[in-house]
């Protein structure tokens, strides 16, 4: 089976930086993507990741390594909107599906 | 409509009833993908479409579990005699596989259906 491992839940302050981590052990890789779920909402799109390095996109980034089957989401400048959960998905090889993470609770205090 | 509905919102059924939940994908998507969230879990996949062929449906919890896209656009997933298991938000996603612009084919969501079984 596919493995997606995240942290349950985070806490940061406003204005500061959090780093969100992923790691994922599957039956081969074809990208790796992050979406945000406020409560009671849909999953939209925050980044994909399918080559090994940081894309950049405003206040969040994403960063992967192939090797390590790793990668992060950093969130500058942490607003209190962007209290949410973060899923992390990977879209395996010869799938169409997405394999989700349990997500990352994040709590931005004042 | 720009974005991917579903409908009901909230749905609640006696246990052994059976429901249908609809997702009305975004206009042109070929894909068209059911996932089912657990509380404080992530999605999990259940099926796939493409156009109107149902390709994979690894994920189907039961032989209670049935999806249908019979005109390549409208899904409907339906569960038949309903068990407390079965409670759950169900989302729909759509995506147009070859969009170019670095993101990967995006699968775009729907707010889902809160199933309540009692």
């Amino acid at each position: 089976g596919q493995n997606i491992d995240q942290p349950t839940e985070m806490t940061a302050t406003e204005g500061a930086i959090v780093q969100i981590n992923c790691t994922y052990q599957t039956s081969g890789f074809n990208g790796l993507f992050w979406y945000q779920q406020h409560a009671g909402e849909a999953p939209t799109f925050l980044s994909y990741n399918v080559l090994d390095g940081l894309e950049e996109k405003g206040r969040f980034s994403s960063f992967l390594s192939r090797s390590k089957g790793y990668s992060y989401l950093l969130l500058k400048e942490l607003q209190m909107k962007d209290s949410a959960s973060y899923l992390c998905a990977v879209r395996v090889a010869g799938a169409n599906n997405l394999f989700f993470g349990t997500g990352t609770r994040l709590t931005v205090i004042p | 409509g720009a974005g991917v509905s579903q409908s009901p919102r909230y749905k609640v059924a006696k246990r052994g009833q059976d429901v249908a939940l609809r997702c009305d994908p975004i206009s042109g998507h070929v894909s068209l993908f059911w996932y089912q969230q657990a509380l404080g879990q992530g999605p999990e996949f259940l099926t796939y479409f493409q156009n109107e062929a149902q390709l994979d449906k690894s994920g189907l919890p039961s032989d209670r579990f049935f999806a249908e896209r019979p005109e390549g656009s409208v899904s409907t997933l339906k569960i038949q005699r309903t068990q407390q298991e079965d409670s759950a938000v169900y989302l729909c996603a759509s995506s147009f596989p070859g969009l170019a612009g670095g993101r990967g084919n995006e699968q775009f969501f729907g707010p889902g259906t809160r199933l309540t079984v009692l």
